[in-house]
Order: C-alpha cells, then structure tokens, then sequence
C-alpha cells in the first residue's frame, strides 16, 4: 500500500522561528489535509490542499500532485502551535485516508 | 455551531467484554470515518460510511469489529470480545460532502483492556 514520510520526526524552536514541513508519498494521492494534534490529542484540520498553494494566517501549504509531496509552513511560531502534524490522503477511488509518520513540534517560549 | 463529539471519554473494559462506542457527527454531515490511534503513531482508517452506507470497512481488524450507521447520523463502533491489542484511541470524523473534503475530528473515546 501507499507509504507517507514526513520529515523530520521531531522538531524543537523557538518562539517566533519559521519552519518547514514536508510529507512525500510513495504514490499518487488525492484529497491531502494537514492537521494539527494538540498536546491533549485533538486534531484540528489546518488545510484541505489536494494541489496548489493556501495560506491562513501564519500558516501556508503547498502540494505537488505530480512530485508527490507537500508542504506546510509555519512562519513566527507561537508555544500554542506545539504538538503533531499529520498528512493524510486517499488513493484515487477510495475513502481510506492513510496518514503519515507526523512531525513532532515543541516550541520553546 | 457544535461540533464532533464522542462518548465516552474513557472506557475501561476487561477482556473478553463487548463494547460500544459512540459518535455524533456534525449535523449534516453526510461523510463519517472512524480511526484508530495507537500511542505515537498516526490515527489508522478503521470504516467509511457516506449517509448510512457503509461504503469501505476494509481497515476493521478482525470480524469482532463492527460500525453502524443506521439513520445516516450518529454512528456506533462496537467491539466484542476486547482484546489487550484493541487498547487505543478511537477517533471519528465527519466531513459535509462525499468524503473527500475537510475532515472534523472529534476528541476520541480512549480506551484500555485489562
């Protein structure tokens, strides 16, 4: 089946640094999110980005359908953006979302 | 307007006892997923409903697994028989359309067999 990497693993900075998220896939995909695990293990969706770029507020994605890979940027990182990031997507004609590795998050203040 | 919510929170079962899992998605919602997330992995595809179908259940381990939806609303998981291996998070999701668009968590139900 389809395999998702994201890079890297775990990720420290400080308050107000900017970083980049990838996640790459072995195959092609559709309907990519990125979400948000906060500390007490809620997901939040940030984006639903099957390709081209978005931005809402600090944060922006970008995904290359046809270089299967995304990216998630956070610009002037906050304590409260802590937690795990996750790509999720399906395989063309099915609902199963497969969801990366995650990226692991800690921003110091 | 609310969003997912699930119950229980928290579920003790010994083993060998049956359980039921319940989830209610945002009003509306036609799309329902349920996942399963172990500790420090990323939540696994369990089951799929679209209204009350049940269109994929190919993530569901073992036949002692079993998800209903039977009004197109609130969904049940329910798991017989718990095993120590079926300790985990169950999470479920509700999107508005046909399942490939914004997904919305609920908090999970965690769930421990001794």
């Amino acid at each position: 089946g389809i395999q998702v990497e994201q890079s890297p693993p775990d990720l420290i900075l400080q308050e107000g640094a900017n970083s980049t998220l990838r996640c790459n896939f072995s195959d092609s995909v559709n309907n990519l999110q990125w979400f948000h695990q906060n500390p007490w293990g809620q997901l939040i969706n940030l984006f639903y980005i099957p390709s081209g770029t978005k931005q809402n507020g600090r944060l922006s994605a970008t995904t290359v359908a046809t270089e299967r890979y995304s990216l998630l940027y956070i610009s002037s990182s906050q304590t409260t953006d802590s937690g795990v990031y996750f790509c999720a997507g399906t395989t063309s004609g099915t609902y199963k979302y497969i969801f990366g590795t995650g990226t692991r998050l800690k921003v110091l203040a | 307007g609310a969003g997912v919510s699930q119950s229980p929170r928290y579920k003790v079962a010994k083993r060998g006892q049956d359980v039921a899992l319940r989830c209610d998605p945002i009003s509306g919602h036609v799309s329902l997923f349920w996942y399963q997330q172990a500790l420090g992995q990323g939540p696994e595809f369990l089951t799929y409903f679209q209204n009350e179908a049940q269109l994929d259940k190919s993530g569901l381990p073992s036949d002692r697994f079993f998800a209903e939806r039977p009004e197109g609303s609130v969904s049940t998981l329910k798991i017989q028989r718990t095993q120590q291996e079926d300790s985990a998070v169950y999470l479920c999701a509700s999107s508005l359309g046909a399942g490939r668009e914004t997904q919305y968590f609920g908090p999970g139900t965690r769930l421990l067999v001794l």
